[in-house]
């Protein structure tokens, strides 16, 4: 089982483009959530995925934006680009029927935004 | 507002010392999980706690539970080089969502 699995590991972005991140869940599992990671930070809580639905969304402008594709892997969309946006995007894959086991993270991806 | 709060943020012990991470939060929880981050690197996870009074342990480590208190301790037992690394809590205050803490560096040296 490769687990979470999440592409790319690192991008560099100019302000104002729009780039486009991965990820694939863990085997069996049908929930992708999205995490923000700023440097020395704990995660942030971008948006929840489930049955290709945003379930939950947390407190982020809508630049931020996902999609789940019917094979549960999820893409996280962020147009107009700022400096602030840079940061390590993890991804994190669940299962509904099994809502008290955890939540496994991908590698993650390093965006650096100049 | 809810508040997942770590201290110390940092801690900096010798190897072979005992000590404990405190993770209070200020609404109810569904469960608790901890987690290790190594520089540069994704969340391992480590614990998931159920219920009030659950303990886990895993080698060095040991985690806690007491929801009425809304407070999980993780012990360290006779540090080791190894462990060095940022420890988080996260807590499940709704549906799915983690609320993650400040996180506490730690760092073992001999």
């Amino acid at each position: 089982d490769a687990g979470v699995t999440q592409s790319p590991t690192h991008l560099i972005k100019t302000r104002g483009q729009q780039v486009t991140l991965r990820c694939s869940p863990k085997s069996g599992h049908d929930t992708v959530s999205w995490y923000q990671q700023a440097l020395g930070q704990g995660p942030q809580f971008i948006f929840q995925y489930y049955e290709e639905e945003e379930r939950q969304r947390g407190n982020f402008p809508d630049r931020f934006s996902g999609h789940q594709f019917p094979n549960y892997s999820s893409e996280l969309n962020v147009n107009a680009l700022l400096l602030g946006d840079s940061a390590l995007y993890l991804c994190a894959s669940s299962s509904e029927t099994a809502w008290n086991t955890e939540a496994f993270f991908g590698q993650g991806t390093r965006l650096t935004v100049v | 507002e809810l508040k997942v709060e770590q201290n110390p943020l940092f801690l900096s012990m010798q190897e072979g010392k005992n000590y404990t991470i405190y993770c209070n939060y200020s609404t109810t929880s569904d469960r608790l999980y901890w987690y290790r981050q190594d520089p540069g690197k994704s969340l391992e996870s480590l614990f998931v706690l159920l219920s009030n009074g659950a303990v886990k342990q895993e080698g060095r480590l040991m985690a806690s539970l007491d929801t009425k208190a809304r407070l999980s301790t993780l012990h360290i037992t006779a540090a080791v080089h190894d462990l060095s690394a940022t420890y988080f809590c996260a807590v499940v205050p709704g549906g799915d969502k983690l609320i993650f803490g400040t996180g506490t560096r730690l760092q073992v040296f001999p």
